[in-house]
């Protein structure tokens, strides 16, 4: 079985300073990982994805995420917060393509961001 | 842009009603998921297609519930005898199966229903 934490609630951080918003995974094999963000009252948007190659994923809107198989780790970053960043941060994991489950993905409980001013 | 849309975005009924739910694929995406979110949770999966073909369901997908997508385009969700249990977000996606957007899901803005 697969699975995702996101170990924090919620993340405050002050407008400029840098972000990260954790998440660690579980899955069967080399795992395809995503972030997504979702703002109220609206469906999901896709910001990057890691799938195989560099541990360093560059996405939408300057975030950032990075790869490490050791500590299952796929924690999302941005250098610099903007007030617009704050929304609800899901990650996810699919397993490699093989099996009858390559195509579901599994979404941890997401973490509400919040950027201050 | 066309993305992928779902209808209705809001729904109420009350319990013991059916209610049907559409989502219409980004047009070139053979691969279709449904998930259901309910709130402060992330989205659980339910069922996936590809093309007509529905190839995995999730154990949440009760009797109550049928997914269709009979010519391999738009798809439905039916829940039947609806639950209060069933007030949830009802979200799909899409996902071309070749190419460098292969294994993206991309997700529409998702059919809120609220069974009273």
């Amino acid at each position: 079985a697969q699975s995702v934490a996101q170990p924090e609630d919620q993340v405050n951080v002050a407008e400029g300073n840098p972000l990260t918003v954790k998440c660690t995974y579980s899955v069967s094999g080399n795992p395809y990982l995503f972030w997504y963000v979702q703002y109220p009252n609206r469906g999901l948007q896709f910001l990057l994805k890691y799938i195989t190659g560099d541990n360093l994923v560059k996405g939408s809107y300057g975030f950032e995420a990075e790869f490490n198989k050791s500590q299952t780790s796929f924690h999302l970053k941005k250098p610099s917060a903007l007030v617009s960043d704050s929304a609800l941060y899901f990650c996810a994991v699919r397993a490699n393509a093989g099996g009858t489950s390559y195509g579901k993905l599994t979404f941890g409980q997401g973490t509400i961001l919040t950027v201050h001013p | 842009d066309t993305g992928v849309s779902q209808d209705p975005r809001h729904k109420i009924t009350k319990r013991g009603q059916n209610v049907t739910f559409r989502c219409d694929p980004i047009s070139e995406h053979n691969r279709l998921y449904w998930y259901r979110q309910t709130l402060g949770q992330g989205p659980e999966f339910l069922t996936y297609f590809q093309n007509e073909a529905q190839l995995e369901k999730s154990r949440l997908l009760s009797d109550r519930f049928s997914a269709e997508r009979p010519k391999g385009s738009f798809s439905t969700l039916e829940i039947q005898r609806t639950e209060q249990g069933d007030s949830a977000m009802y979200l799909c996606a899409s996902s071309p199966s070749s190419g460098r957007a292969s294994g993206t899901q991309y997700f529409g803005p998702g059919t809120r229903l609220l069974v009273l």
